[in-house]
């Protein structure tokens, strides 16, 4: 049940074009759902997040469409370009004793922008 | 400012070494976190502390001895590896918990 599901696992768009993202969970507890972007060698940098009572984020090229009632969320990059080029994860946050909070990563999804 | 950093950058060692990798961060943050990542996987979550105490231990071995001496630093002490602990260690921090913000990691390559 602290699972987060997310697809695809890889994914390839032309530059311009849109690349979207889905994850999926189950947990009610849920309270917070980051995206984080990687690239190879380096640390996962927060991309943008968002609460379950806000439906929508956007941030710059980014925008995050969270469905509470359908327990999904998505990311979606708008004019994607080849920098965009990294692996994704989408993230849920759960409290886990005290002030402390544990994030509960999906599978990844490997994007790559053609030029 | 939001810089966690992280040495060092690479490291290998023989299964019988002992080493540690450092974390800091000075950010006010509460919570520091350290993670195992294998290549094409999620982070895994291994350690918590909060308040520079232990506080969530993901029943990770223990050759990994982590460390809070104070609330800007963190430290991983390694001993007697095994070749599949091989991975990029991460470390994180975070003020309320939800937003958590990783360094770069440490590439640990085990012989």
């Amino acid at each position: 049940q602290q699972q987060v599901k997310q697809s695809p696992q890889s994914l390839i768009v032309q530059k311009g074009g849109i690349s979207i993202i889905n994850c999926a969970y189950e947990n009610t507890a849920f309270d917070y759902f980051p995206w984080y972007q990687q690239f190879p060698g380096k640390g996962p940098a927060l991309l943008i997040a968002i609460r379950p009572d806000v439906s929508e984020k956007k941030e710059g090229r980014f925008t995050i469409s969270f469905n509470k009632s359908a327990k999904q969320f998505s990311l979606h990059i708008m004019d994607s370009q080849p920098g965009d080029s990294a692996t994704y994860f989408c993230a849920a946050s759960i409290r886990s004793g005290g002030a402390t909070n544990k994030l509960i990563f999906g599978t990844g999804t490997l994007l790559a922008v053609q030029p | 400012d939001t810089e966690v950093t992280q040495t060092p950058k690479h490291l290998v060692m023989g299964m019988t070494n002992k080493k540690s990798l450092k974390c800091e961060q000075h950010m006010g943050h509460r919570a520091m976190y350290w993670y195992k990542q294998k290549a094409k996987k999620p982070p895994e979550l291994m350690f918590v502390y909060s308040y520079e105490k232990l506080s969530i231990n993901e029943s990770v071995p223990s050759r990994f001895s982590p460390e809070c001496p104070n609330s800007s630093l963190l430290n991983l002490h390694l001993h007697a590896l095994q070749p599949e602990d091989s991975a990029l260690y991460l470390c994180a921090s975070s003020q309320t918990g939800n937003t958590q913000y990783f360094g770069p990691g440490t590439r640990l390559t085990v012989l």
